[in-house]
């Protein structure tokens, strides 16, 4: 199958700092790239859809000012979660796909906020 | 909202099959049935996906009732590095691009 890359694959940050995610396609150019958070014990919740060079469409709730969204190519997708708080801390995982086929994770990045 | 059902966690002993039902009543004739497994800290892989014809690969087998309104992955002989929570999905495969909805799926325990 085809492989999705995150990095960095966890973080520990001070509370009010930035912190930046990316998501790469390592053998495809994904048209689409998702973003999800997961909290313990909890399935996976959708945050966003990253279109290639036009704006992130964000799911209910979801503060787009606070989770940036670039996707500048075809291959990363990036996320930043902006002046970060504890409650931010969580799994971020993204995923890519081609057009209308599979899709495929990351491994996934895990944000821990002092 | 999730369009499956799926029991909460289910055991195996290692080496047996493992059969992880479904249900999607609600399945529309464009949605495939999609399912994912995550391990522990992992993001999610794919296993198999299907539209109405039963479905093999190298990983598992997937079996779609005729009505569409169900379907079983299966684990031919589980081993313990199949412990996973399982996702079954139905997506609706268009032009564009829709994400994954995932539900709770099923914690799968393999047991020595």
């Amino acid at each position: 199958g085809a492989v999705v890359s995150q990095h960095p694959s966890w973080v520990i940050c001070k509370s009010g700092t930035s912190v930046k995610i990316e998501c790469r396609s390592l053998d495809f150019q994904a048209t689409t790239m998702f973003w999800y958070r997961q909290f313990p014990k909890q399935s996976l919740m959708l945050m966003a859809t990253s279109n290639e060079g036009s704006k992130a469409t964000y799911e209910q709730g979801v503060e787009k000012d606070k989770f940036l969204i670039n996707h500048a190519s075809l291959t990363l997708s990036t996320l930043t979660v902006t002046s970060a708080h504890p409650e931010d801390s969580s799994f971020y995982i993204c995923s890519a796909s081609r057009s209308t086929d599979t899709q495929y994770f990351g491994p996934g990045t895990r944000l821990t906020v002092l | 909202d999730a369009k499956t059902t799926q029991p909460t966690s289910m055991d195996c002993a290692e080496g047996r099959a493992a059969n992880l039902p479904c249900n999607h009543s609600t399945i529309s004739g464009n949605e495939y049935v999609y399912w994912y497994r995550q391990i522990h800290s992992q993001g999610p892989q794919y296993i198999i996906h299907g539209l109405k014809n039963n479905e093999t690969n190298e990983m598992a087998s997937l079996i779609i009732t005729e009505d569409r309104k169900s379907s079983t992955l299966i684990l031919p002989h589980a081993t313990l590095r199949d412990t996973a929570v399982y996702y079954c999905i139905v997506r609706e495969v268009t032009s564009g691009n829709t994400p994954l909805v995932f539900g709770k799926g099923t914690r799968l325990s393999v047991i020595a």
